[in-house]
């Protein structure tokens, strides 16, 4: 299985507020793990990837980071949120050394700044 | 930077109907893949072609990798009113993060 478990599915949240997105990943240890944002259902923006625990590359300098506690934990987090951070979060998962494979997606949460 | 650019932005089209969309680069990737990806639910992998030239066939899709590997095509026949939804392509090269297009939006009226 590699099922990816995100949560929460929808969140409502004022400007200013934190925030803390959670992404669960089962099946083979050790996968590539990343966080995109996709905008009025258009194109996915990379935001960060990690290739292992602790292990973080982020490709959009802005007010989220996220962390990698555990290998299949994959957390993104903001201390405190613009109304431009509204959109629809995915977490993706690729087996390791696979690199012509396909990418897993999460079901996303919905994120609207307010 | 890579970059993908998926034509058109949107279709729609009558039940019955042939269709075809593109994905273009200036840059060659190491494998192309397509997703579909419905209101509310992550995009779910379609298929994934690695050789120029290429071409698979899943039911009524068929799906074309270019000779360069810098260009796609996803063609549908007969498109029905589940084919509807947002259809991404993403190349890879090595180990590095897929890079996505844009979406073409493709909605199939009974």
């Amino acid at each position: 299985s590699q099922t990816i478990h995100q949560w929460p599915a929808t969140l409502v949240q004022p400007v200013g507020s934190p925030l803390s997105l959670e992404c669960t990943v089962e099946g083979t240890s050790n996968p590539n793990l990343y966080w995109y944002r996709q905008a009025a259902g258009r194109g996915l923006q990379l935001l960060f990837y990690s290739v292992g625990i602790g292990q973080i590359s982020s490709e959009v300098p802005q007010n989220l980071s996220a962390s990698r506690p555990q290998d299949r934990q994959f957390i993104l987090s903001s201390k405190k949120l613009l109304l431009s951070d509204s959109g629809f979060y995915l977490c993706a998962r690729r087996s390791q050394g696979v690199t012509t494979g396909g990418y897993t997606f999460g079901s996303g949460t919905r994120l609207t700044v307010v | 930077t890579q970059l993908l650019e998926q034509s058109p932005q949107f279709l729609s089209i009558q039940e019955g109907e042939n269709l075809t969309v593109y994905c273009n680069s200036s840059s060659v990737f190491s494998s192309l893949q397509w997703y579909r990806q419905e209101p509310g639910e992550g995009p779910v992998l379609l298929v994934t072609v690695v050789t120029g030239g290429e071409v698979k066939k899943l039911k009524r899709l068929t799906f074309q990798f270019g000779d360069a590997r810098k260009d796609s095509s996803l063609h549908i026949t007969a498109a029905q009113p589940g084919d509807t939804g947002l259809y991404l392509c993403a190349g890879g090269s090595g180990n590095t993060p897929l890079v996505f297009g844009k979406g073409t939006r493709l909605s199939v009226i009974a």
